[in-house]
């Protein structure tokens, strides 16, 4: 069965700080790996991974995967108040091109000023 | 970018009633779109998949008489909740993935609906 687990679960820091979210998986037929972050509304996106070893990189945000190993991180450098929110791992599910994603239980982060 | 846009945002609604949800996407036109649902506390779970034209496709434990999906066009898939009861409180979301950047493109999800059933 297709799964997708974060960690930490849960976690505090102070502006400033540099966190480190990881995700594992386990899936048949492995496409691509997806970050979203969802504050009080609906997930937005973030990345999509699909190569092991290249890093993506959005401001203060970066993302790898490790295709070999099965996991991939999120780093966010500087963090702000602002960042907060349930950061999602998810990866497709199935053989076809489908919209079901197989989503991780989400970090929720909690920056403090 | 691709935008998906949902209505309404927030519903509260009395048990046995039916519930409609709209989602809409609105710089393009997407023939599938996909219906999540998030209790408190838990993650995404896709609920059932849209067809535009045809019938919808249902996930496991869905039950497709409860939630009626409808694909009326290539932008609109509405989610009605029949006879809705307090533990069908939940975070509806629609999302769908722009065809013109292809297959492989990320979903993008509309702002979600929280349904509360007293």
């Amino acid at each position: 069965e297709d799964k997708v687990v974060q960690s930490p679960l849960s976690l505090v820091v102070h502006e400033g700080d540099t966190v480190t979210l990881n995700c594992s998986y386990e899936v048949t037929n492995f496409r691509s790996l997806l970050w979203y972050k969802q504050e009080k509304k609906a997930p937005t996106f973030l990345f999509m991974l699909t190569s092991s070893g290249i890093e993506k990189k959005s401001g203060r945000l970066s993302s790898i995967l490790d295709k070999k190993e099965l996991f991939s991180i999120l780093n966010i450098t500087a963090t702000q108040t602002g960042d907060s929110a349930v950061y999602l791992c998810a990866v497709p599910h199935g053989s076809s091109n489908t919209g079901k994603l197989i989503f991780g239980q989400g970090t929720t982060l909690q920056v403090k000023p | 970018g691709a935008v998906v846009s949902q209505h309404p945002s927030r519903v509260i609604c009395k048990s046995g009633t039916s519930v409609k949800i709209e989602c809409r996407s609105l710089d393009f036109q997407a023939t599938t779109m996909f219906w999540y649902r998030q209790f408190p506390k838990q993650s995404l779970m896709l609920m059932a998949t849209s067809n535009e034209g045809s019938k919808a496709t249902y996930e496991q434990g869905v039950e497709k008489d409860k939630f009626l999906i409808n694909h009326a066009s290539l932008t609109l898939s509405t989610l009605t909740v029949t006879s809705a009861h307090p533990e069908d409180s939940s975070f509806y979301i629609c999302s769908a993935r722009d065809p013109h950047r292809g297959l492989g493109s990320p979903l993008h999800f509309g702002n979600g609906t929280r349904l509360t059933v007293t």
